[in-house]
């Protein structure tokens, strides 16, 4: 069973620029969430693409805008590059269903993410 | 969302047990309780759920009482490879994001 990869590891990017990012699932997922960790803080939710839908989206603008094919796999797209868009970027993949019962939260697997600088 | 208040760091060494207490006063009914732990520049790892008394796993075990307004996660008999940031989280199953808060860093001195 393959696990969560992202590319690339690292990324140099400097204002204003425009970035793409990539993730493959787990084998078998269909759902993929996307999460921003700046240094020394917990992940947050930036969406989730269920089925190449956007299913739920955190408190980011638009220019945070996203992809999923039908592999599963995402694309997490950043224009109008910002200093403050530093951070490490995070993909997790879950099956949706999974939970198997009521109130059951997902368990999520996350990728090693993305190390994004901005200049 | 509940929030969930836990310590911001704690220290300890070999081979004893840790315990990380999280409270979480405004659980609602349908919501379970997870943790996640992570190592620097690596994703969060699910360690353990539960949603009342005691759940066990082969690399921790989490303590709900029965109010559920507080949890704790015990991580037996730690190595300095545990040394991490552990996360809990609440929410269920239409919650379709993970809610992290700033976590707990645990340091393993030899």
């Amino acid at each position: 069973e393959t696990g969560v990869t992202q590319s690339p590891t690292h990324l140099i990017k400097t204002r204003g620029q425009q970035v793409t990012l990539r993730c493959s699932s787990q084998s078998g997922h269909n759902t993929v969430s996307w999460y921003q960790q700046a240094l020394g803080q917990g992940p947050q939710f930036i969406f989730q693409y269920y089925r190449e839908e956007e299913n739920g989206r955190g408190n980011f603008p638009p220019r945070f805008s996203g992809l999923q094919f039908p592999n599963y796999s995402s694309e997490l797209n950043v224009n109008a590059l910002e200093l403050d868009d530093s951070a490490l970027y995070l993909c997790a993949s879950s099956l949706a269903g999974l939970a198997g019962g009521p109130g059951r939260q997902e368990e999520q697997f996350f990728g090693p993410g993305t190390r994004l600088t901005v200049l | 969302l509940a929030k969930t208040t836990q310590p911001i760091s704690m220290d300890s060494y070999e081979g004893q047990e840790v315990n990380i207490t999280c409270s979480h006063n405004n659980i609602a009914t349908n919501d379970y309780i997870t943790w996640y732990q992570q190592f620097p520049s690596q994703g969060p790892r699910f360690i353990i759920q539960g949603y009342k008394t005691k759940v066990t796993n082969e690399v921790a075990s989490l303590f709900i009482p029965a109010d559920r307004k507080s949890s704790t996660l015990s991580l037996p008999r730690v190595s300095l490879s545990d040394t991490a940031v552990y996360y809990c989280l609440v929410g269920d199953m239409y919650d379709y994001k993970l809610s992290f808060g700033a976590g707990t860093t645990v340091t393993v001195r030899a």
